[in-house]
């Protein structure tokens, strides 16, 4: 098993640009996550999927960030715009019910 | 609501000394209670987890947790620090019952040195 996979691993952008982060979860885990690392907030949840379906987005810090999940295998994250406070690691995971998590390797954002 | 406080964010210990790390939570249900670790450049792993069962937990690379009502505490402990050991330590509980939706503490990175 490949484990969770993220990609960009490093994403530098510039202020006001559109950013879109990936994750591919473990085949046949139902809940997907998207983490949020920084050294003043620590980890933040941002979201989580339940079957593809949207149940908690209440970590999301704005209207700037989205995500989509549009089957088992994919989700995104997207920020339109970006500003240089979205600066920080990503983390996506997945897990089935009633399971540990697993953790992509992340991806290091930075917006100048 | 739920929520985990790390004390301290960093710690450092010799190898071989004991390794101490410390969380205490706040739940309004019975809590799920969880430490994981993550080595630099990684995503985080479980080390192990507390669900109402026996309150002395034990988990892979020789790290133990015991978890205390009447402190609220659930302190993860190790007899012997190996340098292998430095990383970031996390404490969680879980948001809503079950092992996944987690809460996370703010982190304390443990360093050993020779």
């Amino acid at each position: 098993d490949a484990g969770v996979i993220q990609s960009p691993r490093h994403e530098v952008t510039e202020m006001g640009q559109e950013v879109t982060l990936r994750c591919k979860p473990i085949s046949g885990h139902d809940y997907l996550f998207w983490y949020r690392q920084t050294m003043m907030r620590g980890l933040e949840l941002l979201i989580y999927f339940n079957n593809n379906v949207p149940i908690d987005d209440s970590g999301m810090p704005e209207d700037r960030f989205s995500a989509k999940m549009p089957n088992a295998s994919f989700s995104t994250l997207k920020i339109q715009p970006s500003e240089p406070r979205d600066s920080a690691v990503y983390f996506c995971a997945s897990s089935r019910q009633d399971e540990k998590l697993f953790f992509g390797s992340g991806t290091q954002l930075s917006v100048l | 609501a739920q929520s985990v406080t790390q004390l301290g964010s960093h710690v450092s210990v010799s190898e071989g000394a004991l390794v101490l790390l410390r969380c205490n939570y706040s739940s309004s249900v019975p809590p799920y209670l969880f430490w994981y670790v993550q080595y630099p450049n990684q995503g985080l792993q479980l080390l192990l987890k507390y669900t109402s069962a026996a309150t002395l937990v034990k988990g892979i690379n020789g790290f133990e947790a015991e978890f205390k009502k009447s402190e609220t505490s659930f302190h993860l402990t190790k007899p012997s620090a190996h340098m292998s050991d430095a990383a970031e330590y996390f404490c969680a509980v879980s948001k809503s019952g079950g092992y996944n939706k987690l809460i996370f503490g703010a982190g304390t990175r443990l360093a050993v040195h020779p």
